[in-house]
């Protein structure tokens, strides 16, 4: 199946600090999704982002398509502890029924 | 929003019984819904997915008799896992989308304990 990686696996910052994660493949993607999981509850979508180049914004996070639609990126300015779980790209491939999902990134915040 | 609801959030039960967990849209026509398990800080596994009115396409190496999957309708899906044993132990999660193209949304998970 298609190959997802993403990075990094866990992260462990101050609050208030800014996040970068990534999600990169070697296919062609035609949508990105992004959700974040809290412990023993399903994800929940934050992003979505349909077209190459696209940024979109969702209160502090930020997410874009890459240019490739090989790969996309979220970030998180002035994280805040609530923002503590781990956080899961996915991504459509057109012709495919499903997305594909990363392996996650588990992000601690340190008050 | 799309909400998903996945019913029942926890189970306990004893080795040999059936348990069926059902997976519900509330909002919006589920063309397609989505089973994972999950593991302990392991990402989502996709065990089936399911088209309403169809049969479900399993993922190589899930038991599909083991497993069975029912989409009868365009707001819910059931998953009944058979003969459960302790290894079917694990945290269950749905998910159902509209159209091929739309995110997926999830139900809170069944967090499935086999004693």
């Amino acid at each position: 199946g298609q190959q997802l990686n993403q990075s990094p696996q866990s992260m462990f910052i101050q609050e208030g600090e800014d996040v970068s994660m990534n999600c990169t493949s070697s296919s062609i993607f035609n949508t990105w999704l992004w959700y974040k999981q809290d412990p023993g509850e399903g994800p929940v979508l934050l992003i979505a982002l349909y077209k190459a180049g696209e940024l979109t914004s969702n209160g502090r996070l930020t997410a874009q398509f890459g240019i490739t639609r090989k790969d996309s990126f979220l970030n998180i300015s002035a994280s805040i502890p609530s923002d503590v779980g781990i956080y899961f790209c996915a991504g459509l491939i057109y012709n495919f029924n499903k997305f594909y999902f990363g392996s996650g990134t588990k992000l601690n915040v340190k008050p | 929003g799309a909400v998903v609801s996945q019913h029942p959030s926890w189970v306990i039960c004893k080795s040999g019984t059936s348990v069926k967990i059902e997976c519900r849209s509330l909002d919006f026509q589920a063309t397609t819904m989505f089973w994972y398990r999950q593991f302990p800080k392991q990402s989502l596994m996709l065990m089936a997915t399911s088209n309403e009115g169809s049969k479900a396409t399993y993922e190589q190496g899930v038991e599909k008799d083991k497993f069975l999957i029912n989409h009868a309708s365009l707001t819910l899906s059931t998953l009944t896992v058979t003969s459960a044993h302790p290894e079917d132990s694990s945290f269950y999660i749905c998910s159902a989308r509209g159209r091929w193209n739309q995110p997926q949304h999830f139900g809170d998970g069944t967090r499935l304990s086999i004693l």
